[in-house]
């Protein structure tokens, strides 16, 4: 499978404990793209990436979150001391500027994230 | 504030209905709109839109942007039950493509 793939797909963490994500994009895809989407609504931005530089981050990543992706390939998504509104799906997502639609995102199986 | 607006939230179908889903947007950058159609998963893209009064058509389902107004439509004829799923638009905004989405539409097509 040369799709978006995600690790782990469930986590279940107590409130406090620190949680780290994996992206592994599609080959050679040099944009990278975090998400999270909460029951019932879409997903929201969280942070871009352009090979390895971290060129966006939303205002709704606290201190907490840290995302690297360090050699341009897979990436990484921690979140520090997580609270129960953490709770969520963590979708990644990859494009490449070599395709002439250059918006077009291919999403991951996503990353369930509980907080108890 | 960029936004994304979708209208119904939800609707419900038989199946051999043809269905219209409305996204309307406020996006500085505007660069594109996209379909996607999520099933308890990951979502998984339908269409991409980045010039006004051009319909893209894939099968059963088509797709038309109006930059002037600022809204697009997603038809679905003939729908069968396994057309059920949320569908969310989404705009790509500057020079990152970031994807701005709506809530999106929640269509159950009933046998």
């Amino acid at each position: 499978d040369t799709g978006v793939s995600q690790d782990p797909r469930h986590k279940i963490t107590k409130r406090g404990q620190n949680v780290t994500f994996r992206c592994d994009p599609i080959s050679e895809h040099n944009r990278l793209y975090w998400y999270r989407q909460t029951l019932g609504q879409g997903p929201e931005f969280l942070t871009y990436f352009q090979n390895e530089a971290q060129l966006e981050k939303s205002r709704l990543l606290s201190d907490r979150f840290s995302a690297e992706r360090p050699k341009g390939s897979f990436s990484t998504l921690e979140i520090q001391r997580t609270e129960q509104g953490d709770s969520a799906m963590y979708l990644c997502a990859s494009s490449s500027t070599a395709l002439s639609s250059y918006n077009e995102q291919f999403f991951g199986p996503g990353t369930r994230l509980t907080v108890l | 504030e960029d936004k994304v607006v979708q209208s119904p939230l939800s609707l419900v179908v038989h199946e051999g209905d043809t269905v219209t889903l409305n996204c309307s947007y406020e996006v500085t950058n505007f660069r594109s709109l996209l379909w996607y159609k999520q099933e308890k998963k990951a979502p998984t893209f339908l269409f991409m839109l980045t010039s006004s009064g051009i319909e893209k058509k894939s099968g059963r389902l088509s797709s038309i942007l109006d930059k002037k107004e600022l809204f697009s439509i997603l038809n679905i004829t003939a729908t069968q039950t396994g057309d059920s799923a949320v569908y969310l638009c989404a705009v790509g905004s500057g020079n990152t493509g970031k994807l701005i989405f709506g809530q999106g539409t929640t269509l159950q097509v009933k046998p």
